[in-house]
C-alpha cells in the first residue's frame, strides 16, 4: 500500500502570508499512460466534512479560490495558499488514489499566527 | 445540487450492532462508486469500505472492519447502507458517506456519529 505523509503536522501563518503544506507518497502516483498524478487535496473546517479542493494534483475544483494551488509530481506534492485568509483555518489532507485502496495523509492543521 | 444525508448513528454497547444509511440526491446515484469514511475524535480520515457503481467486483473493506461491517446499496432508492456488527470502542467515530470509490471524493455528507461505549 502507498503510504502518504504530510508535513508539517501543524502550521501557523500570519494573515496575508503564504502557507505551504507538503505531501509525500511512498511511491510514485504519476500514471505514465496519461501523465496524471493521482493525488487530491481536501480542506476540513471545524465541525464540517472534508471538502475537495484540488484533484489530479493541480486542478482546482469549481468555486475554490485561486489563492489555493496544488503542485508537484511523482512522490512529492505541495498545497500552497498564496495569501492566508481567516476562513482558511482548517485541517488539510492529501489523498493518493493511484492504488486501491486510496489513502489519506495524517492531516496538517493550519492556524493564524 | 449533490446532497448526501447520513442517518442511523447513535450510542451502542460493545458487541452491539448499528445500521447506517446514506440517501443521495442531485445526481445519478447508480453511475457512481460510493464510500464510507470515518473519523475518530480528533483523528484523521480512514476509508473503511466502498462499493462499485455497477456492483462489479466485491466491495472493499479495510482490515479494521473486515468481517464485521457490510456495505450495500439500493440504486432504485438512491441509498447506501453500512451494517456494523460486533462493534468495538475503537469504532467510535463520525461516519461519512462520500461519492467516489477508487478516485477522489467530490461530495461528502455531514456525517453521523457512532459512539460505542458501555
Amino acid at each position: 500500500d502507498i503510504v502518504v505523509t504530510q508535513s508539517p503536522d501543524s502550521l501557523a501563518v500570519s494573515l496575508g502570508e503564504r502557507a505551504t503544506i507538503n505531501c509525500k507518497c511512498s511511491q510514485s502516483v504519476l500514471y505514465s499512460s496519461n501523465n496524471k498524478n493521482y493525488l487530491a487535496w481536501y480542506q476540513q473546517k471545524p465541525g464540517q466534512p472534508p471538502k475537495l479542493l484540488v484533484n489530479w494534483a493541480s486542478t482546482r475544483e469549481s468555486g475554490v479560490p485561486d489563492r489555493f494551488s496544488g503542485s508537484g509530481s511523482g512522490t512529492d506534492f505541495t498545497l500552497t495558499i498564496s495569501s492566508l485568509q481567516a476562513e482558511d483555518v482548517a485541517v488539510y489532507y492529501c489523498q493518493q488514489f493511484y492504488s486501491s485502496p486510496s489513502a489519506f495523509g495524517q492531516g496538517t492543521r493550519l492556524e493564524i499566527k | 445540487q449533490v446532497q448526501l444525508v447520513e442517518s442511523g448513528g447513535g450510542l451502542v454497547k460493545p458487541g452491539g450492532s448499528l445500521r447506517l444509511s446514506c440517501v443521495a440526491s442531485g445526481f445519478t446515484f447508480s453511475d457512481y462508486d460510493m464510500t464510507w469514511i470515518r473519523q475518530a475524535p480528533g483523528e484523521g480520515l480512514e476509508l473503511i469500505s466502498y462499493i462499485r457503481y455497477g456492483g462489479a467486483g466485491s466491495p472493499y473493506y479495510a482490515d479494521s472492519v473486515k468481517g464485521r461491517f457490510t456495505i450495500s446499496r439500493d440504486n432504485a432508492k438512491k441509498s447506501l447502507d453500512l451494517q456494523m456488527d460486533s462493534l468495538r470502542a475503537d469504532d467510535t467515530a463520525v461516519y461519512y458517506c462520500a461519492r467516489g470509490g477508487t478516485h477522489y471524493f467530490d461530495s461528502w455528507g455531514q456525517g453521523t456519529l457512532v459512539t460505542v461505549s458501555s
